[in-house]
């Protein structure tokens, strides 16, 4: 039972437009969400994070859009830009739970210049 | 500060070998986690440890053993090693009190 999916596995944006990148899950007891960015022979960098208290949290071109009654978020990238090619995980943590984390499968993100 | 460290970082076993992959962590956290991945797997919890001294079973527990050495440091033993554990693992630390985990750069493994 995947708690956390993502279904999309690839997208492929143009540079400079905007990648979104959508996430949802089914465990209603989540109240933290996070995503991280992974590049190929190196391990997972945190990205950014939204409490389940906001709809949105921003950090520079990187935005996390949260939709509770749907348990859906996204990660909206503007503009998107060739560094940002990189496997992009979700997860989900639920407060009480020693920060265990619960992963995604990913999306590979390309980004053509 | 070296953040999350892991070693070795590749390595190939043969069937029934056993070895021990090492991970520690200098940002003086608490809790500590031992994920692998798999191709269209994502990250999967096989060991945590919320806390010095206390450790517990993730997802993915099976054929493997943990040791939580002292609060920097963080050990996963494969004892008899199988093909189906060909993955890579990744070592992870958090504060404790935030659900932000910082990861290692991982251990490539290989069984034959």
């Amino acid at each position: 039972d995947q708690q956390v999916k993502q279904n999309s596995p690839s997208l492929s944006v143009q540079e400079g437009r905007i990648s979104i990148l959508n996430c949802d899950y089914t465990n209603s007891m989540f109240d933290y969400f996070l995503w991280y960015k992974k590049y190929p022979a190196e391990g997972p960098t945190f990205l950014i994070s939204i409490s389940s208290i906001k709809d949105k949290n921003e950090d520079g071109r990187f935005t996390v859009f949260l939709n509770k009654s749907a348990k859906h978020l996204s990660l909206h990238i503007v503009p998107s830009q060739p560094g940002d090619s990189a496997v992009y995980f979700c997860a989900a943590s639920r407060t009480g739970a020693n920060s265990k984390l619960t992963f995604g499968k990913g999306i590979t993100l390309s980004v053509r210049p | 500060n070296a953040g999350v460290t892991q070693t070795p970082k590749f390595q190939v076993l043969k069937t029934g070998q056993s070895m021990t992959l090492q991970c520690a962590q200098d940002m003086n956290h608490n809790s500590m986690y031992w994920y692998r991945q798999d191709p269209g797997m994502g990250l999967r919890l096989i060991y945590y440890s919320a806390s010095e001294g206390t450790t517990d079973k993730g997802e993915v527990p099976n054929g493997y053993n943990v040791s939580r050495l002292n609060k920097r440091e963080f050990s996963l033993r494969l004892e008899s090693a199988a093909p189906s554990q060909t993955s890579v693992y990744f070592c992870a630390s958090s504060p404790g009190r935030t659900d932000t985990q910082y990861f290692g750069p991982g251990t490539r493994l290989t069984v034959l």
